[in-house]
């Protein structure tokens, strides 16, 4: 597709459970980046790919949060054992190099029962 | 640490007229600098931006200016619509080895009355 695509749209899950996120970035674009929202706030940076060097992880806020890519393309962010607090928008950019505009998807809607 | 904030958490204008929102940043190393507009439900939707060794930069209907001594961001906006209505957020990339990743101020809603 023309831009960012993330799936699912809303995920709502039970305390305790893994969810997983995924991200198709822009074709071509190299570097990859993944953000959360809260309610009524800005984006937080939370880890970031460029090409195959080692990723940038320094925004993840506990080790329950992970995030993997493959090569130049699909993006996984994992949360283990999800809290209420990891309720938010996450959200995940690509653009094509570290001074290029960052292009968002729609982000999916996490909420933690 | 780094922090990018807004002055006025909210503008409302009427159709027709300019339209200026405003972003205080406290990196100085700062290199790049993008304004998004994000309505509600979607993602952050790219509407312009510049790099530290400009002070100004147009594009259709919007202007960024860029004050680096008192490290200040502004987004112009002209003849300002309906569908411009949304929260507006400033977003910096720092320099040196902060990679691309960008810290993002609290965001300004405009509302636009016809």
């Amino acid at each position: 597709g023309a831009g960012v695509s993330q799936s699912p749209s809303n995920k709502v899950t039970e305390k305790g459970k893994d969810v997983e996120l995924r991200c198709d970035p822009i074709s071509g674009h190299t570097a990859l980046y993944w953000y959360r929202q809260r309610l009524g706030q800005g984006l937080e940076f939370l880890i970031y790919f460029q090409g195959n060097s080692a990723p940038d992880k320094s925004g993840l806020p506990s080790d329950r949060f992970s995030a993997e890519r493959t090569g130049e393309s699909v993006s996984t962010l994992t949360i283990q054992r999800t809290q209420q607090e990891d309720s938010a928008v996450y959200l995940c950019a690509s653009s094509s190099g570290q001074l290029m505009a960052q292009h968002f998807g729609d982000g999916t809607r996490l909420s933690i029962l | 640490g780094e922090n990018v904030g807004l002055h006025l958490p909210t503008l409302s204008v009427q159709e027709g007229d300019n339209s200026i929102i405003n972003c205080a940043y406290s990196n100085s190393a700062s290199d790049y600098f993008i304004w998004y507009k994000q309505e509600s439900g979607k993602g952050p939707q790219f509407i312009i931006d510049i790099r530290s060794n400009m002070d100004k930069r147009q594009g259709q209907r919007v202007t960024v200016l860029l004050n680096k001594t008192v490290k200040h961001l502004s987004l112009q906006i002209a003849a300002t619509q309906p569908g411009d209505s949304a929260v507006y957020f400033c977003a910096e990339k720092g320099g040196g080895t902060s990679y691309g990743k960008l810290t993002f101020g609290q965001g300004t809603i405009l509302t636009v009355h016809p």
